[in-house]
């Protein structure tokens, strides 16, 4: 079975700042993995993914995360962050090995506050 | 082009009645999966549908139920309503792949009284 840790409930940081979200996983086989954004009352929004190759990718809104495979991990960072940075971060993954089944197993999210 | 579309945005049921959500994919995109969202629980997944079959099913109990048309659309049924089922329904979609991205709507705000 599949799961995703996020183990921080909330990160604050001061606008400007950088910030870092954390995430580990736990597959068998090589895995995607995938960070979505929630604001209020709203749903999620694609931030990135890692499929393969380079272990650092971006994204959008100035994010990136960084693929560990030797820790596991599938950390979300920004340079400089901004107050509307503030929001609900989900990380998730699926196993490479599943064909086409869109199965995505997600962390239990990590609310990010920037404060001035 | 268009996102994934929701509807209805918001609705209240009454415990033992049913309900039914609606989904719209992004044009082209023949998977759509829903997942329930709760405080308690988090983000789950209920099922995934690929050319009107039904793929992958999560840990929901039968009351639980899905279907896909020919036009990728997909609608979620909950039968017999319970207080626990209050929750965020999220519809997402993707083009074939384990690899692409999976896109998710607005979701269904559904509150059981």
């Amino acid at each position: 079975a599949q799961s995703v840790a996020q183990p921080e409930d909330q990160v604050n940081v001061a606008e400007g700042n950088p910030l870092t979200v954390k995430c580990t996983y736990s597959v068998s086989g090589n895995p995607y993995l995938f960070w979505y954004v929630q604001y209020p009352n709203r749903g999620l929004q694609f931030l990135l993914k890692y499929i393969t190759g380079d272990n650092l990718v971006k994204g959008s809104y100035g994010f990136e995360a960084e693929f560990n495979k030797s820790q596991t991990s599938f950390h979300l960072k920004k340079p400089s962050a901004l107050v509307s940075d503030s929001a609900l971060y989900f990380c998730a993954v699926r196993v490479q090995n599943t064909g086409t089944a869109s199965k995505l197993t997600f962390g239990t999210g990590t609310r990010l506050q920037v404060t001035l | 082009k268009a996102g994934v579309t929701q509807t209805p945005r918001y609705l209240i049921k009454t415990r033992g009645q049913q309900v039914t959500l609606s989904c719209s994919p992004i044009s082209g995109h023949r998977s759509v999966s829903w997942y329930q969202q709760t405080p308690g629980q988090g983000l789950q997944f209920l099922f995934e549908y690929f050319s009107e079959t039904q793929r992958n099913k999560g840990n929901f109990p039968g009351r639980f139920s899905g279907r896909q048309f020919s036009n990728s659309r997909s609608e979620m049924n909950v039968s017999t309503l319970e207080l626990g089922d209050s929750a965020l329904y999220l519809c997402a979609s993707s083009s074939q792949g384990a690899g692409n991205t999976i896109y998710f709507g607005e979701g269904s705000w559904l509150t059981v009284v």
